[in-house]
């Protein structure tokens, strides 16, 4: 079975500064997605950004990118020109290519708090 | 404006009972989840259909029943069998079907608080 930990659980950064999440999985498939969603105070979840695996391109979606390093299992989301509205928890996932439904694995979660 | 309804919000309810958690979207999409979210344990999937008529059993699904009786709706039932319940309940669903293009996205509604006395 795939797993997918964060091993932050608080993570804090200055307004307009960068911040790193890390999540690591493991999987013993090859192709596979990876997921960074936002859970904002309202609870309302969102997803940020998507990795397909057999991509060697980082995704990028504005302020947000990834760091996907695959031989490593790793994959980090970089938020550059952090923002109030950014804080939020967010939570790495995996799908397998090879699963017949939309079936997601998620981590822990790191909570960021973003200061004034 | 198109998403998902979780009702109620906020749910308390005495141990040995049952309670019947509400998802409704609008979406038209065919697929539909339950996930319990725990602190520190991220989102774990509880049941999940894609179809009407049709579900199967996520990881955690003991002491829990759903049904799909309508595209639009996917209750989520609590039972007295369920030793932990108290937790919050996430319901999403995903435009995306079993041999069709990958998206992973899902879509949440704002979940149910559920609190055992």
């Amino acid at each position: 079975a795939q797993t997918v930990t964060q091993s932050q659980p608080e993570m804090s950064v200055q307004e307009a500064e960068t911040v790193t999440l890390s999540c690591t999985y493991d999987t013993s498939e090859s192709d596979y997605y990876l997921f960074w969603y936002k859970q904002p105070p309202s609870r309302q979840m969102i997803l940020v950004i998507r990795q397909e695996a057999y991509k060697q391109q980082n995704a990028t979606e504005n302020r947000f990118s990834v760091n996907f390093q695959k031989a490593a299992k790793s994959f980090s989301l970089k938020i550059s020109d952090s923002q109030l509205g950014d804080a939020a928890m967010y939570f790495c996932a995996y799908r397998s290519a090879s699963d017949a439904g939309n079936m997601l694995t998620f981590g822990g979660g790191t909570r960021l708090m973003v200061k004034p | 404006d198109g998403g998902i309804t979780q009702s109620p919000k906020y749910l308390f309810r005495k141990e040995g009972q049952n309670v019947t958690l509400s998802c409704e979207q609008n979406l038209n999409h065919d697929a539909m989840y339950w996930y319990r979210q725990d602190p520190g344990q991220g989102l774990r999937l509880i049941y999940y259909s894609q179809i009407v008529n049709d579900f199967q059993k996520g990881d955690i699904a003991e002491g829990y029943s759903v049904s799909r009786e309508k595209k639009e709706s996917f209750p989520l039932t609590v039972t007295s069998a369920q030793k932990n319940p108290t937790a919050f309940y996430l319901c999403a669903s995903s435009i995306e079907l079993a041999g069709g293009p990958i998206t992973g996205e899902l879509f949440f509604g704002e979940g149910s608080r559920l609190t055992v006395l």
